[in-house]
């Protein structure tokens, strides 16, 4: 199976950082990778996919980069309403796996 | 708009089974494979399955393969999860979730999810 990195596991943060997450997977999976966001209480929600593209609806403050084995998240100016966990996730090999989650707290 | 809807959940004793269900709607179902998520109480995400949009292919995470089965009915936009021999650490919120790609042939990752539906293993 294809191993999900993510680091840190938790930061905190001030509203209106700049917030970096990053991802690596244990062998290179193009640019198959997508991170979600979760409140707590609720389901999962998608943010982007194919490492850079993103969805619809989401706030340019989020951009994502990487190919291959390193991917990062960025959040450009922190809000309040991003306080929430992100995961990363690959979909280039079965099983599909999720990275371990990184919680943004506020500082 | 597009909704996913999860039904089944509840308390079930170890070894005994549940099926749970997803009712979709606001989209073509049948255009579109679909997932099984899962999540234990304050742990991360742990995909369990996904079956193409016409059902021809099915895929597990290994540990689940023989207990777990996806299934779909595109006559009436629900998707299934038969879980057999169900154990304590099988308790966790499941959400279904729908594959950005039409009429894909492999998943290309998910974009819309339900609210979840909780699963509780115990004696």
């Amino acid at each position: 199976d294809i191993q999900m990195t993510q680091s840190p596991s938790s930061l905190s943060a001030s509203v209106g950082d700049r917030v970096t997450i990053t991802c690596r997977a244990s062998q290179g999976i193009s640019n198959s990778l997508a991170w979600f966001q979760q409140k707590p209480g609720k389901a999962p929600k998608s943010l982007i996919y194919a490492a850079s593209t993103l969805q619809s609806g989401v706030p340019s403050k989020f951009s994502g980069s990487g190919s291959g084995t390193d991917f990062t998240l960025t959040i450009s100016s922190l809000q309040p309403e991003d306080f929430a966990t992100y995961y990363c996730q690959q979909y280039n090999t079965y099983p599909l796996t999720f990275g371990g989650g990184t919680k943004v707290e506020i500082k | 708009q597009v909704q996913l809807v999860e039904s089944g959940g509840g308390v079930v004793q170890p070894g005994g089974s549940l099926r749970l269900s997803c009712a979709a709607s606001g989209f073509t179902f049948s255009d579109y494979g679909m997932h099984w998520v899962r999540q234990a109480p304050g742990k991360g995400l742990r995909w369990v399955a996904f079956i193409r949009f016409d059902a021809y292919n099915e895929y597990y995470a290994d540990s689940l393969k023989g207990r777990f089965t996806i299934s779909r009915d595109n006559s009436k936009n629900t998707l299934y999860l038969q879980m057999n021999n169900l154990r304590g650490e099988d308790t966790a919120i499941y959400y279904c979730a729908k594959d950005r790609g039409h009429g894909g042939y492999v998943a290309y990752g998910m974009d819309v999810w339900g609210p979840g539906t909780t699963v509780t293993v115990s004696s």
